[in-house]
């Protein structure tokens, strides 16, 4: 596709359900990047992939939160036993490397009742 | 750890009226610096990737010039337009850090017509 995709936009959930968030980057970008941003706040960090090598995961606030790119191109990132303090939105960017401009997704907007 | 600041936190300023913003983070280990411009309710786009100690970048009335030595980046706006107004973000990476970027909060900036 022309850019960075990410599916659901929208999604509410009950608490102690797990969800899965899709990112499609744009073709041929080495680099994907999750992040979570608060209303008002800029990105907040969470994990990044070069090809399928998870690089940094420091950001993941805890163990219910995980992410793969099995494949070096599609990536999900995972909460599992969601809690409302985990409402927010998330944000996937790509790039051609880690050294170039990110490319941001529209985000999924995620809400826990 | 990596620390990025921005100053000042919002600015407004009248349609005509040059501008300018601060980005400052640690020198050692210096990666690369980005510029995102980010509308509430859109994703950040890009403006800049600077690498280099004395790199200036510019793209139409915005450019940006950076200073690894002593850790800090200048984004300026020339002759302020109300389709400015934004949240201009700065992120910065360090090689030692697995080159992640680490997000500034951000300068919001109002341009009065």
């Amino acid at each position: 596709g022309a850019g960075v995709s990410q599916s659901p936009r929208y999604k509410v959930t009950k608490r102690g359900q797990d969800v899965a968030l899709r990112c499609d980057p744009i073709s041929g970008h080495v680099s994907l990047y999750w992040y979570r941003q608060a209303l008002g706040q800029g990105p907040e960090f969470l994990t990044y992939f070069n090809y399928e090598a998870q690089q940094d995961k420091s950001g993941l606030p805890n163990d219910r939160f995980s992410a793969e790119r099995p494949e070096g191109s599609i990536s999900t990132l995972t909460i599992q036993r969601t809690e409302q303090r985990d409402s927010a939105m998330y944000r996937c960017a790509s790039s051609l490397f880690d050294h170039n401009e990110q490319f941001f997704g529209p985000g999924t907007r995620l809400t826990v009742l | 750890i990596l620390n990025v600041e921005q100053s000042p936190q919002s600015l407004h300023v009248q349609e005509g009226d040059s501008t300018n913003f601060t980005c400052s983070f640690p020198s050692s280990n210096f990666y690369a610096l980005h510029w995102y411009r980010w509308e509430t309710a859109k994703s950040p786009e890009a403006l800049f990737v600077m690498t280099l100690n004395g790199d200036e970048k510019k793209k139409g009335r915005i450019s940006a010039t950076l200073n690894t030595k002593e850790g800090y980046s200048y984004l300026y706006i020339k002759g302020s337009q109300p389709e400015d107004s934004a949240t201009y973000l700065c992120a910065a990476s360090n090689a030692g850090n697995n080159r992640k970027l680490i997000w500034g909060l951000g300068t919001s900036l109002a341009v009065n017509p």
